[in-house]
């Protein structure tokens, strides 16, 4: 079956634009991840989905930032008035149940802020 | 202190050889471990995970947990060249949900 996906693969926009980042995760999966991961640096943490629970967005760097899940399934990433520290590699991922770890990946979106 | 710790290598064995990765975690409450596999220029993905001290072994794969000293550990054995890639320890704590604590990697090469 199909895996994660996420769109668009590459994003270049200039800094104070907002950008939208989307994931579609493996259907029936109710865990949904998003990470970043910059340049040589591990991942990190941004926001967690489980279900119809209120999400986890305790890794989110600032209120530029929000996310959404619509329908359990699809979810959208949004940065407003973009930074060049955005700059990165945002990776969604998805898993089944509750409390474990991200499993699959998507092939991520590469973010670059001018 | 960073919250996890890795080598950044490279480390570079050559092939047959076994291969040890290891990762200190400073958070005495964390839970769970995971190793994740990350190809150059592509997503990581999960190949090991472990929650009770002591071995847990999966094919060529070794994951080594020691709660006392803080230590998780990845051995390889009979190391590949298609092993060849970054090796991400990521850690579970006790009071952060399905957040996970990702180290900056240690980067494998595998010389045939």
């Amino acid at each position: 079956g199909a895996g994660v996906s996420q769109s668009p693969s590459n994003k270049v926009t200039e800094k104070g634009k907002d950008v939208e980042l989307r994931c579609d995760p493996i259907s029936g999966h109710t865990a949904l991840y998003w990470y970043r991961q910059s340049l040589g640096q591990g991942l990190e943490f941004l926001i967690y989905f489980q279900g119809n629970s209120a999400p986890d967005k305790s890794g989110l760097p600032s209120d530029r930032f929000s996310a959404e899940r619509t329908g359990g399934s699809v979810s959208t990433l949004t940065i407003q008035r973009t930074q060049q520290e955005d700059s990165a590699v945002y990776l969604c991922a998805s898993s089944q149940g509750a409390g474990g770890a991200p499993k699959y990946f998507g092939p991520g979106t590469r973010l670059l802020v001018l | 202190q960073k919250e996890v710790e890795q080598n950044s290598g490279p480390l570079s064995v050559p092939e047959g050889a076994i291969a040890s990765l290891n990762c200190t975690y400073s958070d005495r409450g964390s839970q769970s471990f995971f190793w994740y596999r990350q190809y150059s220029g592509k997503s990581p993905e999960l190949i090991m995970f472990i929650y009770s001290n002591g071995d847990k072994e999966d094919g060529r794969f070794t994951a080594q947990l020691n709660k006392a000293s803080q230590y998780v550990s990845l051995l390889i054995r009979d190391s590949q060249p298609s092993d060849s890639a970054t090796y991400l320890c990521a850690v579970q704590q006790e009071t952060s949900g399905s957040r996970l604590t990702f180290g900056e990697g240690t980067q494998l090469t595998v010389n045939p």
